[in-house]
């Protein structure tokens, strides 16, 4: 069974910098790319980037290049996301979501495992 | 990468057929058969229930269908039920090797 467990909600101050964690378990992590997708109030689905746990490559939505930092650590399977220059419009559900969708025929790449969400609050 | 274009809003009456419509570029849409849709309730997190266009996962209802031509993604409900009513989301793969959604669509079932 995968799970995806994030972190709780967190606070920040403007300016701040968050970092929101993605504990797995259920299958093998550095086989299947990790993508991290956020959520503001009210509002649609933002892809923010994905990582591939085994090579820790990383490819990021070019909003948020130089801001948005992922990372994991393989020795526990738990992949993370790290936002910097915190301001107002970050405040929003951030999930991590794992690529791949199998059949018993092929896998597919699409975000079919998902994370329960985890709140950033930007508040001064 | 802008998002991709859906209606806010649809509704429709139980046992009523409606579609929503995606609209995108050739950079994202147009460019590839990596269309996905995802529903999603309040407070939870979305649901894949479309894939490759026109494909359903394990456990989807067939009362769900995808498909595309050009730069547009159709998703289709024939014969709605009460347990529909969610917010929908397109997304595709893009020639920049990222992944965009569309905006939402809030379906309601009168």
């Amino acid at each position: 069974q995968v799970h995806l467990v994030q972190s709780g909600a967190e606070v920040k101050k403007p300016g701040a910098s968050v970092k929101v964690s993605c504990k797995t378990s259920g299958y093998t992590f550095t086989g299947y790319y990790m993508h991290w997708v956020r959520q503001a109030p009210g509002q649609g689905l933002e892809w923010m980037g994905n990582i591939n746990p085994d090579s820790g490559v990383t490819k990021y939505a070019q909003k948020f290049q130089g801001r948005v930092t992922l990372t994991r650590d393989t020795s526990i399977s738990t992949a993370y996301m790290e936002l910097s220059g915190l301001g107002s419009d970050d405040t929003a559900v951030y999930y991590c979501a794992r690529d791949q969708y199998c059949t018993s025929a092929a896998c597919y790449p699409y975000f079919h495992y998902w994370g329960q969400g985890a709140l950033v609050t930007v508040s001064s | 990468q802008s998002a991709l274009t859906q209606p806010a809003s649809v509704s429709g009456s139980p046992g009523q057929s409606i579609t929503i419509s995606c609209t995108g570029t050739s950079s994202d849409l147009g460019a590839y058969n990596y269309v996905a849709w995802y529903q999603q309730h309040p407070g939870k997190a979305p649901k894949l229930i479309i894939y490759d266009v026109s494909n359903r996962p394990s456990g989807v209802s067939n009362r769900f269908s995808g498909s595309k031509s050009g730069n547009t993604a159709s998703l289709t409900f024939s014969g709605l039920q009460a347990e529909d009513e969610a917010v929908y989301y397109c997304s595709s793969y893009t020639t920049s090797d990222t992944w965009v959604f569309g905006g939402g669509t809030r379906l309601t079932v009168l």
